[in-house]
């Protein structure tokens, strides 16, 4: 069975450009989360969808940060303007969609705004 | 509100001594608790997980966890570490019925030393 997979692994960007992730979950699974890891941290939840439709993005910087899953399939996560503070990695994850179901994870993108 | 208290930040055995990474939680209603495994440029891998089942889990590669009530605690134990377990360990916690939203600790490193 494959896996959570995201692109690209590793960006550079200088801060005020414009940067997306790709995220394209387990086949079948309902619900797809993004995460944010800055280094020495514990990754912390961005956004949580349910097939197409968001369940909660109450920590999602919403001046500068967007998240789109139209098809309720894969999902792509957008930075524009990026600060110094945006640098870390980005994790996708996704679950069945039931409570209390394993969340799996892709391997990241890691982010380092310049 | 839920939380993680991930008592080390770092820990150091030697191969073939036991490993003990600390954690304790806070939650107001009933908790599901996790320990994730990272290992560098690789995604975050579930070792095992409490959902109100029996207090003592076992999880994958030989780890297991407790469950004390009592304690608020849920350390992560190992008999005999091996070098490839040198990874970092997250202690993570979610509340019953919330969907899977998941709280993550800070992290505690492990090294293992020949």
């Amino acid at each position: 069975e494959a896996g959570v997979a995201q692109s690209p692994r590793y960006k550079i960007i200088e801060k005020r450009q414009s940067v997306a992730f790709w995220c394209n979950p387990i086949s079948g699974h309902a619900t797809l989360y993004w995460y944010q890891q800055i280094l020495g941290q514990g990754p912390k939840l961005l956004i949580q969808f349910q097939n197409n439709g968001v369940v909660d993005d109450s920590q999602l910087p919403k001046d500068r940060f967007s998240a789109e899953r139209l098809k309720g399939v894969d999902s792509t996560l957008k930075i524009q303007p990026a600060k110094l503070e945006d640098s870390a990695v980005y994790l996708c994850a996704s679950s069945l969609g039931t409570a209390k179901e394993t969340q799996y994870f892709g391997p990241g993108t890691r982010l380092l705004v310049l | 509100a839920q939380s993680v208290t991930q008592l080390d930040s770092h820990v150091s055995v030697s191969e073939g001594t036991p490993v003990l990474l600390r954690c304790n939680y806070s939650s107001s209603y009933s908790p599901s608790l996790f320990w994730y495994v990272q290992h560098p440029n690789k995604g975050l891998q579930l070792l095992l997980k409490y959902t109100s089942a029996a207090t003592l889990v076992k999880g994958i590669n030989g780890f297991e966890a407790e469950f004390k009530k009592s304690e608020t605690s849920f350390h992560l134990t190992k008999p005999s570490a091996h070098m490839s377990d040198a990874a970092e360990y997250f202690c993570v916690v979610s509340v019953t019925g919330t969907a899977s939203k998941l709280t993550f600790g800070t992290g505690t490193r492990l090294q293992v030393t020949l």
